[in-house]
């Protein structure tokens, strides 16, 4: 099983443009959500999702969309880049039906705008 | 809404010396995680706490939740060069949505 799965690695947007990261789990996990990650604040939750069909907000939403067309895959799309989004972004995906499972993330995509 | 206060934010210790962090609350807790992340990488769990009052043991790794669910501490003892990283708690109230505290950096000196 090769897990959580992101693409890009690494990215470098321009101000205002729009891109889309990818996640892809081949665990069935019901529960898929994106977290970015910044100095000296933690993991703050963008979106999350608890099936195929069924999306909705987390912490820090604003300038993010998110769609759940299929169990395996969670794509994040910013929609006009900002130098504010510059952080590293984390997928993670769990079983929805049980709480003692803990949460496996992707390698995480470090993305920069300038 | 929901907070999860670490403590403390950085912490430098020479090999063998112990390690604690610190989870907080504003809200009683259904259950709390513990993930490390290694520098550079991603965070990886390492255990789920339920019961109020309880401890779990993980080898040099001991985790605690407060007897109100709304605390946490994992404390390493003689820590080594191998647990160099960042330690969050995450807490869950209800449904499945995570709250992640700021994590601890933990550096050692050998």
């Amino acid at each position: 099983n090769a897990g959580v799965t992101q693409t890009p690695k690494f990215q470098v947007l321009k101000t205002g443009q729009s891109m889309t990261l990818q996640c892809a789990q081949d665990m069935n996990h019901e529960y898929m959500s994106w977290y970015r990650q910044d100095p000296g604040m933690g993991l703050r939750l963008i979106h999350y999702s608890v099936g195929a069909g069924i999306t909705d907000q987390g912490e820090v939403p604003n300038g993010y969309n998110v769609s759940r067309s299929t169990t395996e895959d969670f794509p994040l799309r910013l929609l006009s880049a900002a130098p504010s989004q510059t952080s590293v972004y984390f997928c993670a995906s769990s079983y929805q039906g049980s709480s003692n499972y803990g949460y496996t993330f992707g390698s995480g995509t470090r993305l920069t705008i300038v | 809404g929901q907070q999860v206060m670490q403590i403390p934010q950085y912490q430098h210790v020479q090999e063998g010396e112990d390690f604690t962090t610190y989870c907080n609350s504003s809200t009683t807790l259904s259950n709390i995680q513990w993930y490390k992340q290694r520098p550079g990488g991603h965070p990886v769990f390492l255990i789920q706490l339920v019961k109020s009052g309880e401890v779990k043991k993980q080898k040099r790794l001991t985790f605690q939740f407060g007897e109100a669910k709304k605390n946490s501490s994992l404390h390493i003892t003689a820590t080594q060069t191998t647990d160099v990283g960042t330690y969050f708690c995450a807490g869950r109230r209800g449904a499945q949505k995570l709250v992640f505290g700021q994590g601890t950096r933990l550096t050692i000196n050998p």
